[in-house]
């Protein structure tokens, strides 16, 4: 069974600051995708960040940036310089290969405070 | 203009009730899904349907039925609706087949939140 946990339901961090939200996942696959998706209250999904398994390479965009250790099956969200915009529940989730089916972490809760 | 449309947004019913959930999407993807987000913001597959064949059902009770019209519109029916229905409801829609630029990626519409009283 493929699972996929996030151990900080919530977080904080001062504008402009950097902080680092937690994602461990279990699959036996080898061929999968995972993802940083942001839920704001407004409540659309918005893709942050993809990361293809059998890329090395971790993913960047912009001031999103992500730690992946495959062994450990550990998938990290770095947001540098926060932004009051960023305030959102972020999840993490894991799919295998490309059937769409997206395991979701339980979400992390992360206020960006002026 | 865009991408994936879940109307309605907000439904308000009660129990035993019938309804539904249309969505459309225009970004020429071959697959389409609904995701459920319970009460404490956990979300999980129910349904997906690729050219309008049903690929994944997860473990969902006979009450929803999706239907899909075509491979732009996937709409989900729910019977006799239970308190335990409550939920927001996102259709989401993704290019599945293979060498067509497949980044893995669902594209989400907005969601639809059910209250049933």
């Amino acid at each position: 069974a493929q699972t996929v946990t996030q151990s900080q339901p919530e977080m904080s961090v001062q504008e402009a600051e950097t902080v680092t939200l937690s994602c461990t996942y279990d699959t036996s696959e080898n061929n999968y995708y995972l993802f940083w998706y942001k839920q704001p209250p407004s409540r659309q999904m918005i893709l942050v960040i993809r990361q293809e398994a059998y890329k090395q390479q971790n993913a960047t965009e912009n001031r999103f940036s992500v730690n992946f250790q495959k062994a450990a099956k550990s998938f990290s969200l770095k947001i540098s310089d926060s932004q009051l915009g960023d305030t959102a529940m972020y999840f993490c989730a894991l799919a295998r290969g490309n059937t769409g089916k997206l395991i979701f972490g339980q979400g992390t809760t992360l206020q960006v405070k002026p | 203009d865009t991408a994936v449309s879940q109307t309605p947004k907000y439904l308000v019913t009660q129990m035993g009730n019938d309804k539904s959930i249309k969505c459309e999407q225009n970004l020429g993807h071959d697959t389409m899904y609904w995701y459920k987000q319970d009460s404490k913001k956990f979300l999980k597959i129910m349904f997906s349907y690729n050219n309008k064949e049903l690929i994944i059902n997860e473990t969902v009770p006979n009450r929803f039925s999706p239907k899909s019209p075509d491979k732009a519109h996937l709409n989900l029916h729910i019977n006799s609706l239970e308190l335990g229905d409550s939920a927001v409801y996102f259709c989401a829609s993704s290019h599945r087949t293979s060498g067509r630029g497949n980044t893995g990626e669902l594209f989400f519409g907005e969601g639809s939140r059910l209250t049933v009283l």
